[in-house]
């Protein structure tokens, strides 16, 4: 099992562009999300997913947008970036929903928008 | 916003026990008390976890007041290793929206 794989693991965008992150993981999991970490700060919860077809914004959703078609795959999509927006962003997955057991995190992604 | 409150931060003395608190004072019947930790830049990786009983694993021990409004991360022989930012949540089995606060950062002293 490879876990949860972030990918890429650094990016530098220009402000105004537009990227995905890619977030997958290989052990049949319902419950995925993704937080971003700015630099001395604890985790902020930007959408969560409870299963394919279902997503849901978390605390900090405004300038990304989310989509659940598989299982395994739970993209983040900046559609715009700006210089708020650099962090390093997790992904995590969990065997059913939110209190079922532990959430698996990614290694990360660090974006940087100039 | 966070449902837990942690201090900022601790010391603790290699090999000693390192004890972390959590104050949960609004949990309730059906949350769960959630402890995680962050070394350095990495992903935050899972510890342990309990309702009402006390926990204990392979990597710590979990206290959990008979009120349940507050609760110790015990690690009993802390190394360098240890050294990371402990997170303290609490998950019901309703919310889906799993909330981090800013966590202890723990220092292992040598």
């Amino acid at each position: 099992n490879a876990g949860v794989t972030q990918t890429p693991k650094f990016q530098v965008l220009k402000t105004g562009q537009s990227m995905t992150l890619q977030c997958a993981q290989d052990m049949n999991h319902e419950y995925m999300s993704w937080y971003r970490q700015d630099p001395g700060m604890g985790l902020r919860l930007i959408h969560y997913s409870v299963g394919a077809g279902i997503t849901d914004q978390g605390e900090v959703p405004n300038g990304y947008n989310v989509s659940r078609s598989t299982t395994e795959d739970f993209p983040l999509r900046l559609l715009s970036a700006a210089p708020s927006q650099t962090s390093v962003y997790f992904c995590a997955s969990s065997y059913g929903h939110a209190n079922t057991g532990e959430l698996f995190f990614g290694e990360g992604s660090r974006l940087t928008v100039l | 916003d966070a449902k837990t409150t942690q201090p900022p931060s601790m010391d603790c003395a290699e090999g000693r026990a390192a004890n972390l608190p959590c104050n949960h004072s609004t949990i309730s019947g059906n949350e769960y008390v959630y402890w995680y930790r962050q070394i350095h830049s990495q992903g935050p990786q899972y510890i342990i976890h309990g309702l009402k009983n006390n926990e204990t694993n392979e990597m710590a021990s979990l206290i959990i007041t008979e009120d349940r409004k507050s609760s110790t991360l015990i690690l009993p022989h802390a190394t360098l290793r240890d050294t990371a930012v402990y997170y303290c949540i609490v998950i019901s089995n309703r919310d889906d929206k799993i909330i981090f606060g800013k966590g202890t950062r723990l220092h292992i002293l040598p």
